[in-house]
């Protein structure tokens, strides 16, 4: 099946700086790659998602980028704000194993 | 359009009980999965239901099953509770028309499962 590794498990920066997430993938077969927060407590919730055929997808401070023939993508925040703070799970699709999802990571926002 | 439902919240049970949960989807979606989050293991995929039947499973012992009724809302039941089992239990939605996870999913609120 789907093996989905996700780095780093925690991230520390300083309010306003950028935020970087990545993950690897196994199954080159996998063609969807949604991210997921979740705040303490709450449900995850999709903020941005990508398909096998798009590169890089952005949405306001948001972006996302994909490099299929590597298997990694990426979570890009910019201009971090203390909403910000969240725990962020990548996951990948597109098999019969429902979503495969990485261990998550702890964003912490220093203001 | 309303949100993911899931009935109860919280549930308290003790080991060898069974417990049943409840998962309402977004009007309109015919897929519901399941998922299991823990601390150690994360989020893993129990099964899906797609129009009142099983679609996909993940690798779970037979001691999880579910299903699905004609208005899509799902029950998942757990029979003979293990300690182990303590978990928050999420289901998703989705259109569930493409078969293979790349619908968007949309995430209940979970039901937090504590046995003891």
């Amino acid at each position: 099946g789907e093996n989905v590794e996700q780095h780093p498990s925690t991230l520390s920066v300083q309010e306003g700086d950028s935020a970087v997430i990545k993950c690897t993938y196994s199954d080159s077969a996998s063609n969807y790659f949604p991210w997921y927060k979740q705040e303490l407590g709450k449900r995850p919730q999709l903020i941005i998602d990508i398909r096998s055929n798009v590169g890089e997808k952005k949405d306001q401070r948001i972006a996302v980028t994909l490099n299929k023939t590597a298997k990694h993508f990426s979570l890009h925040i910019t201009e971090t704000q203390p909403e910000d703070s969240a725990v962020y799970f990548c996951a990948v699709g597109g098999g019969a194993d429902g979503l495969t999802f990485g261990k998550g990571t702890h964003l912490i926002i220093q203001p | 359009k309303a949100g993911v439902t899931q009935t109860p919240r919280y549930l308290i049970k003790t080991r060898g009980q069974q417990v049943t949960l409840s998962c309402s989807p977004i009007s309109g979606h015919r897929s519901v999965s399941w998922y299991q989050q823990t601390p150690g293991q994360g989020l893993q995929f129990l099964f899906e239901y797609f129009s009142e039947t099983q679609r996909n499973k993940g690798n779970f012992p037979g001691r999880f099953s579910g299903r699905q009724f004609s208005n899509s809302r799902s029950e998942m039941n757990v029979s003979t509770l293990e300690l182990g089992d303590s978990a928050l239990y999420l289901c998703a939605s989705s259109p569930g028309t493409s078969g293979d996870f790349t619908d968007t999913q949309y995430f209940g609120p979970g039901t937090r499962l504590t046995v003891l």
